[in-house]
Formats: structure tokens, sequence, C-alpha cells
């Protein structure tokens, strides 16, 4: 039982390039999301998806684009990468259980 | 989702207790008290949550005030392996859905 995988841990984009984030999760959850952390910040929300097929926009949305088309994998997409979206990415599952599992992160830096 | 305020950083022995205190005064009926923690550079890991009564799992036991107004996640023998930024989270419902992330508490254990 791997829980939520991310793929790649790190990697670096010159300012417009696109690429996509991986995220699958092993544990039948529902609910995926896609979250962003800055430096000493709390993480905040991009987009969430409740079921295979569904996606939702949520606290900061813009400049990125979801997909889920397989209940254990959600798809996080820049295609056009900016500065501002250096940052740490964090893909987490939830729901049934208890608890939000959450990966180990990607660690984008666009220059 | 009601707020909540924790003290931005604390300090604990190893050996001893480790008592954090959370504040959520405008919690309603229906909301859940959930605790997580980040580990330096690591995806949020979940601990515990309650509604109304105290809790207590391998990890933490998580203490709220009869009028849910507040709450103590409680370490009973704090490690070096547990300091982290500890993160207090109100939500509505039982699964989880749309966790939102403020700055939490940075409890670092001393040796």
């Amino acid at each position: 039982n791997a829980g939520v995988t991310q793929t790649p841990k790190f990697r670096v984009l010159k300012t417009g390039q696109s690429m996509t984030l991986l995220c699958a999760q092993d544990m039948n959850h529902e609910y995926m999301y896609w979250y962003r952390q800055d430096p000493g910040m709390g993480l905040r929300l991009i987009h969430y998806s409740v079921g295979e097929g569904t996606t939702a926009k949520g606290e900061v949305p813009d400049g990125y684009n979801v997909s889920r088309l397989k209940k254990q994998n959600f798809l996080l997409g820049l295609e056009s990468a900016a500065p501002s979206q250096t940052s740490v990415y964090f893909c987490a599952s939830s729901y049934p259980g208890p608890g939000t599992a959450f990966g180990q992160g990607t660690r984008l830096t666009v220059v | 989702d009601a707020k909540t305020t924790q003290p931005p950083s604390m300090d604990c022995a190893e050996g001893r207790a480790a008592n954090l205190p959370c504040n959520h005064s405008t919690i309603s009926g229906n909301e859940y008290v959930y605790w997580y923690r980040q580990i330096h550079s690591q995806g949020p890991q979940y601990i515990i949550h309650g509604l109304k009564n105290n809790e207590t799992n391998e990890m933490a036991s998580l203490i709220i005030t009869e009028d849910r107004k507040s709450s103590t996640l409680i370490l009973p023998h704090a490690t070096l392996r547990d300091t982290a930024v500890y993160y207090c989270i109100v939500k509505s419902g039982g699964s989880n859905y749309k966790l939102t992330f403020g700055k939490g508490t940075l409890l670092t254990v001393n040796p």
C-alpha cells in the first residue's frame, strides 16, 4: 500500500514551458486534491475532484488545469509556467475513512 | 468553516508532554476538530479528529472543552521526531472534504 505517490519529486522549468504533475493513490479514495505551499505559509487548495470525471476550482486555480480520467489518478497541468508558480505542490486524497492522505510533494522551480 | 487560532510556536523538552492549544470559538454543532502535522519538507500527516468527546489514538490525545470553543492536542511523550508544524482545522462533516490550512504551530522538541 503505497498511499499517495507524486511524480516527479523535483522539476525546474523555464518561463512559458508546460508540464504535468502526476498523482496516484491506491486507497480507493473518492476525493482528490492539489495544494500548493509557499515558504512560511499553509497549504492552499488549487483544484479538487469528488470523483472520477469530475473537477472543481479551489482557492487559487488560475494558471492550472486538472483532469481525473481514472479514479486513482489526478493530474495537474501548467500550460505556461510563470515564476509565481514556483512552489511545493502536494497531492492528497480522502474518503472514505478518517483523515486525508498526502503525497510527499513536488518541488517546482520556474526560472 | 469556523476559523481557528493557534500560537505560532511552542517549545517542549524531549520526553515531556506537549500540549498544543487551539481556539475555535465560532465552531458550530456539526463541525469536527481535526489535527494534522507537517514535518519539515514532507506532506501533512493526519493525527486525530473529534466532535465532542475526548479522543485518543496511538499518536496523540485530543481534549475538547465542554463548550467546544477550544481544544488541546496532547503528545504524551514528545520525541525529537515530533518537531513539526501542527495544524488545527475545523471542518463540517466527517469526510475531510476540502481542508483549509492556516499557519499552524511550530512545535520544537528540544533534547
